[in-house]
Formats: structure tokens, sequence, C-alpha cells
């Protein structure tokens, strides 16, 4: 079955760029899909961050948008997440998960499923 | 964007009886899944098209509604269900969740 998993530092200090990876295993993202990063604050809900196709066709969430970079490394079936201009309010638990559905001619249309089981990341000094 | 208003914030239910989650968007969707999270685990995905159970859900879970209201029921609580469960639509970008309903037992 599909796995991910993600990885990266777990502190990272305040202005700088944090980056982390997903790894896939049990199916090729070449094969498809769009895959995506979802956040969550401590004690807080779920924020969407952004999601990308194999083809590196991408949406991010306006809110994070100027800050974020979703790519794709089909060579190495993972893929990955840059958040530039760290501050507090970007401590969460990061995940990765596949984005399943369909796509119309316009846009597409997709529930996250599986989810890795999440990183933690710290902003802090 | 769309908002997502999940009610009530906290529900209390005794082991055996029912619940009754509701979702309101903002705005009328056709596309929107209901997870369930556990403490220190990711979220897990329940339903999607506000009906389907995605696979190896159990029939006590079931999704319903439309336009802008939709509803989890859990028709009989067992005691692995008590956690908090979030609504997402997916008819918009920028995907959005629901602030999440946590399900107690009472």
């Amino acid at each position: 079955q599909v796995q991910l998993q993600e990885s990266g530092p777990g502190l990272v200090k305040p202005s700088e760029t944090l980056s982390l990876n997903c790894s896939v295993s049990g199916y090729f993202i070449s094969n498809g899909y769009y895959w995506g990063w979802i956040r969550q604050s401590p004690g807080k809900g779920l924020e969407w961050i952004g999601s990308i196709y194999v083809s590196g066709n991408t949406y991010y969430n306006p809110s994070l948008k100027s800050r974020v970079t979703i790519s794709v490394d089909t060579s190495k079936n993972q893929f990955s997440l840059k958040l530039t201009s760290l501050t507090a309010a970007d401590t969460a638990v990061y995940y990765c998960a596949r984005a399943n559905g369909h796509c119309d001619s316009s846009t597409c249309y997709n529930w996250f499923d599986p989810w890795g089981q999440g990183a933690l990341v710290t902003v802090s000094s | 964007e769309i908002v997502m208003t999940q009610s009530p914030a906290t529900l209390s239910v005794s082991p055996g009886e029912r619940a009754t989650l509701s979702c309101r968007a903002s705005q009328s969707i056709t596309n929107l899944a209901w997870y369930q999270q556990k403490f220190g685990q990711a979220p897990r995905l329940l339903i999607y098209g506000a009906s389907t159970r995605a696979t190896g859900i159990p029939a006590r879970f079931s999704g319903s509604g439309s336009g802008t209201e939709f509803t989890l029921t859990i028709s009989s609580l067992q005691s692995e269900d008590f956690a908090v469960y979030y609504c997402q639509q997916y008819n918009n970008w920028p995907r959005t969740f629901g602030q999440g309903t946590r399900l107690e037992i009472k």
C-alpha cells in the first residue's frame, strides 16, 4: 500500500528557510496524482499549504504563496516543501499526503489519503 | 476562500449512542471530505464525495448533505471513535478545513 514519510529538521531559527521532504513508497509518483502538504499548529486545526502534480503544476494557499515552493523529484520518488522567512507562527506539525480525486478540463477535485505520520517543526532561536 | 464551520466544537456522547456532527460551508459546494484524527496521529480519511465511505471504514460512519450543510453520523459509538473530526472542502482552491469537532465520552 502507499506510504508517505516526512523528513527534515525539527528545529529552525526565525527568518530561516524550512525544507521538508516526503518520501513515497508503494507507488511511483511519476504515475500521477497530486501530492500535498498540510500543517497543523499546536492545538489548532488543519491548514492546506499547497499541492503539486508530477508535471510540476502547483497550487498554493494564497496566505502562504509568497513564501512557499513545492517541488517533485521522480528519481527519488519524493516531493519537497520549502517555506521561507519563518516566524514562530510557522511552528506546526507538517503532513504530506496524496491527493486523490479527479480532474476535469478546468481544475482538479482532491481529498487527502493517505497521510504521512507528520513532522513537528519548531521555529525558535 | 470557502470557510468551513463545524458544530458543535465538543460533543459528549455515551458509547453505543448515535453522534451527529455538522459542517457548514460559506458557499455551496459538492465536494466534501471527513477525517478522523486521534491524539498524536495523522488524520484518517473517512468519507469523500460527501457520502462515500473510504476503503476500510466501518458502515457505522455515514455522510450526508448537500449545498452548504453536511453531516457526519456515527450510528453506534465504539470506544475507538472518540477523536477529533474535521471536514474539508475540495470544490475550490484553496482547500479549506473546518476547525474540528471533538467527540468525547459522556
